[in-house]
């Protein structure tokens, strides 16, 4: 079985500033992807980034970048140039790929991250 | 192009009674997911269905079921409701070959 932990509740960052929220996992699994997702206060989980595990570059979108460290098991978030709309439920989860499993995801217990202005 | 839709948005049940909450999934994809999220924790994974039929189980009671339909539409069954099952419940939709799931925004269940 897999475990997702994310040992930051809450973080506050001002706007402009960067930041970065922190994941660590357990699986003794080596085909997986990794992944961000933020949670607004609509409730819908949306997909900030993935990280394929056999890659060793770390993965980018605009302003979110992660820092992938696979021998550690820790896939930290780094948010650029923060924006108030970034404010959200920041969660961190895993996927099993090996063959058979159900590409199911396992999630961290989520960092509330606010944006000040 | 519709995302992921679920309905109904908000629901208050009793205990012992029973509920029944739909997902209609992304365009093209055939696979559906069906998570738990109670209040400040990470979502929690109760089944996933392909090919109509349940191609895996998280660690929840027979108390919850589901279905899914020739359109890749499903359905969440929970029967003989619980305090304790008051959560928001997500579903989510992918291609069976691709990794990567998108999101309804959810079904909120209070249950007094």
């Amino acid at each position: 079985a897999q475990t997702v932990t994310q040992s930051q509740p809450e973080m506050s960052v001002q706007e402009a500033e960067t930041v970065t929220l922190s994941c660590t996992y357990d699986t003794s699994e080596n085909n997986y992807y990794l992944f961000w997702y933020k949670q607004p206060p609509s409730r819908q989980m949306i997909l900030v980034i993935r990280q394929e595990a056999y890659k060793q570059q770390n993965a980018t979108e605009n302003r979110f970048s992660v820092n992938f460290q696979k021998a550690a098991k820790s896939f930290s978030l780094k948010i650029s140039d923060s924006q108030l709309g970034d404010t959200a439920m920041y969660f961190c989860a895993f996927m099993n790929l090996t063959s058979g499993s159900a590409r199911q995801l396992t999630f961290g217990s989520g960092t509330q991250l606010t944006v000040l202005p | 192009d519709a995302g992921v839709t679920q309905s109904p948005t908000h629901l208050i049940k009793t205990r012992g009674q029973q509920v029944t909450l739909r997902c209609s999934p992304k365009s093209g994809h055939d696979t559906v997911s069906w998570y738990q999220q109670a209040l400040g924790q990470g979502p929690q994974f109760i089944f996933q269905y392909y090919e109509e039929e349940e191609r895996q189980r998280g660690n929840f009671p027979d108390r919850f079921s589901g279905h899914q339909f020739p359109n890749y539409s499903s359905e969440l069954n929970v029967n003989a409701l619980l305090l304790g099952d008051s959560a928001l419940y997500l579903c989510a939709s992918s291609l069976a070959a691709i990794r990567k799931l998108f999101f309804g925004s959810g079904t909120q269940l209070s249950v007094l």
